[in-house]
């Protein structure tokens, strides 16, 4: 199976700031990689995602880069603002046969935006 | 709301009770799961259904069983549930069992008493 593994676990920035999260992860054949936000009583909400033929993709204040060789990937907020202040999960997997959606998420990294 | 949606929000239970979770998605997709996040784990992926068949489930103890009648319900039944199952259980959905359009629930937090 996929191990997931995501650094930093904390993340305090000042407001306007940039913040970087990097996910790792042990199956080459993961082909798809979406980041999820989770804010406080709420269940996570994917924010961002890139297929493995794309090495970046940019909405916004947020983008997510790819490394498939060195088998990670990151998600970049800039200008952060207090609202950013959530956990972060990613979950790599490999889409089709039989992974049913069956998604392994990092352990989430806990973003403090302070104003 | 997301399109997903989860009742109870909060549930408190003896170890010697019976309840059971819902959850119900109104975007039309055919695959649902169940997830359990605990305090310092990473979201944990207890059950699959495809097309209303169970095709996963993560060696879950029997304490926890799931039911889906149609493709927009699921549910989570518990029994004889231990103190260490308190924890933040969510539903989600998808299309097709891919990763397209994978939404969650606001999740049922659940403590055992």
């Amino acid at each position: 199976g996929e191990n997931v593994e995501q650094h930093p676990s904390t993340l305090s920035v000042q407001e306007g700031d940039s913040a970087v999260i990097k996910c790792t992860y042990s199956d080459s054949a993961s082909n798809y990689f979406p980041w999820y936000k989770q804010e406080l009583g709420k269940g996570p909400q994917l924010i961002i995602d890139i297929r493995s033929n794309v090495g970046e993709k940019k909405d916004q204040r947020i983008a997510v880069t790819l490394n498939k060789t060195a088998k990670h990937f990151s998600l970049h907020i800039t200008e952060t603002q207090p609202e950013d202040s959530a956990v972060y999960f990613c979950a790599p997997i490999r889409e089709g046969g039989t992974s049913y959606g069956k998604l392994t998420f990092g352990q989430g990294t806990i973003l403090t935006v302070h104003p | 709301e997301t399109g997903v949606t989860q009742t109870p929000r909060h549930l408190v239970m003896g170890m010697t009770n019976k309840k059971s979770l819902k959850c119900e998605q109104h975007l039309g997709h055919n695959a649902m799961y169940w997830y359990k996040q605990s305090a310092k784990k990473p979201l944990e992926l207890m059950f699959v259904y495809s097309l209303e068949e169970r095709v996963e489930n993560n060696s879950v103890p029997s304490r926890f069983s799931p039911e889906c009648p149609n493709s927009s319900h699921l549910f989570l039944h518990l029994h004889t549930l231990q103190p260490e199952d308190s924890a933040l259980y969510l539903c989600a959905s998808s299309q097709d069992g891919t990763n397209y359009g994978y939404t969650f629930g606001s999740g049922t937090r659940l403590t055992v008493v």
